[in-house]
């Protein structure tokens, strides 16, 4: 069955420091997001990507935040300077973008910041 | 931002009972409602949805059961198994005009054998 993924599964970072976040979406799917959960946190959106633009962003992606899809396959979450408050699970999903709006969500990218 | 709540944290239920989990909303715009369980260490994995238009949508153990007028939406899962345990995500959208999921706390299910 296909699926999302992401590397690394754990990224450790000084603060200050820019990190990117990789995804792979599932390969026939026209939408892609990113989302994070801070521990003991709710699941929250941070940006939807259709047609090599954002769609749509939360309050939470400020201009810290970029996203590009460089390839045909790879969707990335560059953070340019890290915060001690990014520390958080950033899961990627993507959807077909037609009827079947599921969205199915990658394992996930743990990300420290010390 | 308490747009979708579910109020109960944890849930225990022995093996072979019924687990049925919940979850308010407050956006009359949400059409589109999902469950997703979610392992330590893993991301949400979907398991069913529910859309507007319907009252009740069933895939095989989990049933889910949504009442707008209640907004109000709740999983089934019959009969619970050990692998079960995991913590379940309610998510809700509203299509017209945006992608995102607004998702719950979660509630740790917790099967017991």
């Amino acid at each position: 069955e296909p699926e999302v993924t992401q590397t690394p599964s754990h990224q450790v970072t000084q603060m200050g420091q820019e990190v990117i976040l990789r995804c792979v979406p599932i390969s026939n799917h026209l939408y892609f997001y990113w989302y994070r959960q801070i521990l003991g946190q709710k699941v929250e959106f941070l940006v939807s990507f259709y047609n090599n633009e954002i769609s749509e962003k939360s309050e939470i992606f400020d201009d810290q935040f970029s996203v590009e899809r460089p390839d045909g396959s790879n969707f990335t979450l560059k953070i340019r300077s890290t915060k001690l408050e990014d520390s958080a699970m950033y899961f990627c999903a993507s959807s077909p973008g037609t009827a079947s709006d599921t969205q199915y969500f990658g394992p996930g990218t743990r990300l420290t910041v010390l | 931002d308490q747009q979708v709540k579910q109020n109960s944290p944890s849930l225990s239920v022995q093996e072979g009972r019924i687990s049925i989990l919940n979850c308010d909303y407050t956006n009359s715009m949400f059409d589109y409602f999902l469950w997703y369980k979610k392992y330590p260490a893993e991301g949400p994995t979907f398991l069913i949805s529910i859309s507007s238009i319907k009252d009740k949508n069933e895939d095989g153990r989990f049933t889910v059961f949504l009442n707008k007028s209640a907004k109000h939406l709740s999983l089934h899962i019959v009969p619970s198994q050990p692998g079960d345990s995991a913590v379940y995500f309610c998510a809700a959208s509203a299509r017209r005009g945006t992608y995102k999921y607004i998702f719950g706390t979660g509630t740790r299910l917790k099967v017991l054998a």
